[in-house]
């Protein structure tokens, strides 16, 4: 158990909707970072956040948008669903961001179904 | 532009046999780089890391992975498998000094036979 919670763990949807996933990092963690597995796509970076600041972005559509709250847990909204955005979006947490590297921990993932 | 290549996308082992999972990596400098275990349904859990020093580093559950610089290449070994390594392994590299992300490569899915 890493001690990154991802909520829920399946969510099943159709085209055009949106959902919200839930991220809690382990405790005092501050950096959140998102990632993507797909099939075609394999394992993509999505954005990072750092004490509720945008630090960073990749490949991430602008139909997604994430955030992070006071609490530092985040959120991942995804709107107007594809069928291609079915996926396992993982969460991760580091306790910082720059001044070298420092251990991302990886949650179990939430998969995404759209159909 | 970075990028992460393992070559193999399957790997089959007998169990006991040794293992290299190979990785290379395109990046203008020595990036940081790793390797991830991802077990059925589970997160990634981070085997071994590489920053600078000595190329050859050991990690958990007894793996060890070689940088070589003039090759850009970040292998993976274990000289005998167990059937609980039966796994999808990641080699991921992030920029050194920078912000954390991490690119990953497709993946190489490790199949180990009693």
């Amino acid at each position: 158990d890493s001690g990154v919670t991802q909520t829920p763990k399946h969510l099943i949807t159709a085209t055009g909707q949106r959902v919200t996933l839930r991220c809690s990092p382990r405790s005092g963690d501050l950096s959140v970072y998102w990632y993507q597995q797909s099939l075609d796509q394999g394992l993509q970076f999505l954005i990072q956040y750092y004490n509720g600041e945008e630090r960073a972005k990749g490949n991430i559509l602008e139909r997604f948008s994430a955030q992070q709250f006071p609490d530092l847990h985040s959120e991942l909204n995804l709107s107007s669903l594809e069928l291609g955005d079915s996926a396992l979006y993982f969460c991760a947490s580091s306790v910082a961001e720059t001044g070298g590297w420092y251990e991302q921990y990886f949650g179990p993932g939430t998969r995404l179904t759209v159909t | 532009a970075q990028s992460v290549t393992q070559p193999d996308i399957h790997i089959t082992v007998s169990e006991g046999a040794s293992l290299e999972l190979r990785c290379n990596y395109s990046y203008g400098a020595t990036p940081y780089l790793f390797w991830y275990v991802q077990s059925p349904g589970q997160g990634l859990q981070l085997l071994l890391k590489y920053f600078s020093g000595d190329t050859l580093v050991q990690g958990i559950k007894g793996f060890e992975a070689e940088f070589k610089r003039s090759q850009s290449s970040f292998n993976l070994r274990k000289p005998s498998v167990h059937w609980s390594d039966a796994a999808e392994y990641f080699c991921a590299v992030a920029p050194a000094g920078g912000y954390n992300k991490l690119i990953f490569g497709a993946g190489t899915r490790l199949a180990v036979h009693p």
